[in-house]
């Protein structure tokens, strides 16, 4: 299985500034890597797809890099509403596997 | 809009069994893939299990936690899909979503949207 390593495990920042969350797999998964976005009480929502691709409707301050083991999801000018745990997923192969999250928090 | 409606959770003891149902509207259901995802309280995410569409022959994918206990099925005539929980443990106590599988451009499958969930907890 392909294990999905998240780091950090969460972070406070202030509103404006820009914040990187890193996913790093245990094998290469070319750019089959999604990220999502869960504020508590709700479903968990699609972003980002093949590593870099926005999902419909997601606004450009979000942005996603990278590909074979190493991926990163930027966020910049952070605003109220983008404070939530963000997750990575890989699709390459079974079982999908999630990291572990990122909270973000608000300093 | 894409609306995916999960139903059918409840309590349930352990070694029991539960079937959700999750009610699709504003796609066109019969040609994606499916997937169920579960979230255990103050967890994260975890992919349950996956059914292809028709011209895949309705293919399935597990999670090996999951695997010989679960049974992914769908019904496209009725935009529906459904997952068979039988030989629970309490360990499967967590909040089902459905979710839409898409395809990237490469051909690989990941999902998009999620419904708002229904709560199976496995507890004597």
């Amino acid at each position: 299985d392909i294990q999905m390593t998240q780091s950090p495990s969460s972070l406070s920042a202030s509103v404006g500034d820009s914040v990187t969350i890193t996913c790093r797999a245990s094998q290469g998964i070319t750019n089959h890597l999604a990220w999502f976005q869960q504020k508590p009480g709700k479903a968990p929502k699609s972003l980002i797809y093949a590593a870099s691709s926005l999902q419909s409707g997601v606004p450009s301050k979000f942005s996603g890099s990278g590909s074979g083991t190493d991926f990163t999801l930027t966020i910049s000018s952070l605003q109220p509403e983008d404070f939530a745990t963000y997750y990575c997923l890989h699709y390459n192969n079974y079982p999908l596997n999630f990291g572990g999250g990122t909270k973000v928090e608000i300093k | 809009e894409v609306q995916l409606v999960e139903s059918g959770g409840g309590l349930v003891q352990p070694g029991g069994s539960l079937r959700l149902s999750c009610a699709a509207s504003g796609f066109t259901f019969s040609d994606h893939y499916m997937d169920w995802v579960r979230q255990a309280p103050g967890k994260g995410p975890e992919w349950v299990a996956r059914i292809r569409n028709k011209a895949k022959s309705y293919t399935t994918e597990y999670a090996a936690s999951v695997k010989g206990r679960f049974t992914i099925s769908r019904d496209d005539s009725k935009n529906s899909l459904y997952i068979q929980m039988s030989s629970l443990k309490t360990e499967d106590t967590a909040l089902y979503y459905c979710a839409r599988g898409l395809r990237d451009n490469s051909g690989y499958h990941y999902f998009d949207n999620l419904g708002q969930g229904t709560l199976v907890t496995v507890s004597s």
